[in-house]
């Protein structure tokens, strides 16, 4: 499985727009990236996805570089609900590795008011 | 509120034990997966079913084991039961597309005594 690097903490102010970095050099031109987030004493939830354009959705941006090696994801205006452990994941093709999700350390982001 | 239930939301147990920790998905979801968060670990991969097969297979123990029944709903059963055992299990599901979002359930917290 394709590993991802993320830095282990990040801080934001409340309303600020927080950019949460992701490294996957050894990216496959089949694999999916998956950003999942775990809230204090919850399940993991699902952010985003892309595997090469940029992607926007109602929570958040997803922006992969042209080669495909790091993304980023942008959350627009952070909330003090924002604050959680954010997973950067590569999901290769659900016909062949049944999808599972490989979760790394993750990025703590606090958010301060 | 994902959809997903998980019982029972906590355990307590000696070692030695056996339990048995429950899971039904969200309606339509074929697939259900398991995984393991602990302090040391972080959140692992342990198995997949679909529809009532194992599709993939994680660093699950022997001891461990998992079985998806004809109404979708799945069980987690763990015997011989260690103190390194203690930990939160997960459940997702998913549609099982080629791209899809799996959806969390609230954990069963297992403390092994």
């Amino acid at each position: 499985d394709a590993k991802t690097t993320q830095p282990n903490s990040m801080e934001s102010n409340e309303e600020e727009p927080v950019h949460l970095p992701c490294n996957h050099s050894t990216i496959s031109g089949t694999d999916y990236i998956h950003w999942y987030r775990q809230l204090p004493s919850q399940g993991p939830e699902y952010v985003i996805h892309g595997l090469t354009s940029n992607v926007n959705n109602r929570m958040a941006s997803l922006a992969i570089a042209e080669d495909r090696k790091s993304s980023t994801l942008i959350l627009h205006r952070a909330t003090l609900r924002d604050a959680a452990v954010y997973y950067c994941i590569l999901r290769g093709p659900i016909y062949n590795q049944g999808g599972k999700l490989i979760f790394g350390q993750g990025t703590e982001l606090s958010v301060k008011p | 509120d994902s959809g997903v239930t998980q019982t029972p939301k906590h355990l307590i147990t000696a070692t030695g034990q056996r339990v048995t920790l429950r899971c039904s998905p969200r309606s339509g979801d074929l697939s259900v997966y398991w995984y393991q968060q602990s302090l040391d670990q972080g959140l692992q991969f342990l198995i997949q079913y679909y529809n009532g097969e194992e599709r993939a297979k994680g660093n699950i123990l022997e001891r461990f084991s998992a079985q998806q029944f004809p109404d979708l709903h799945s069980e987690l059963n763990l015997s011989s039961l260690e103190l390194g055992d203690s930990a939160l299990y997960f459940c997702a599901s998913s549609v099982a597309r080629a791209t899809d979002t799996q959806y969390f359930g609230p954990g069963t917290r297992l403390t092994v005594l």
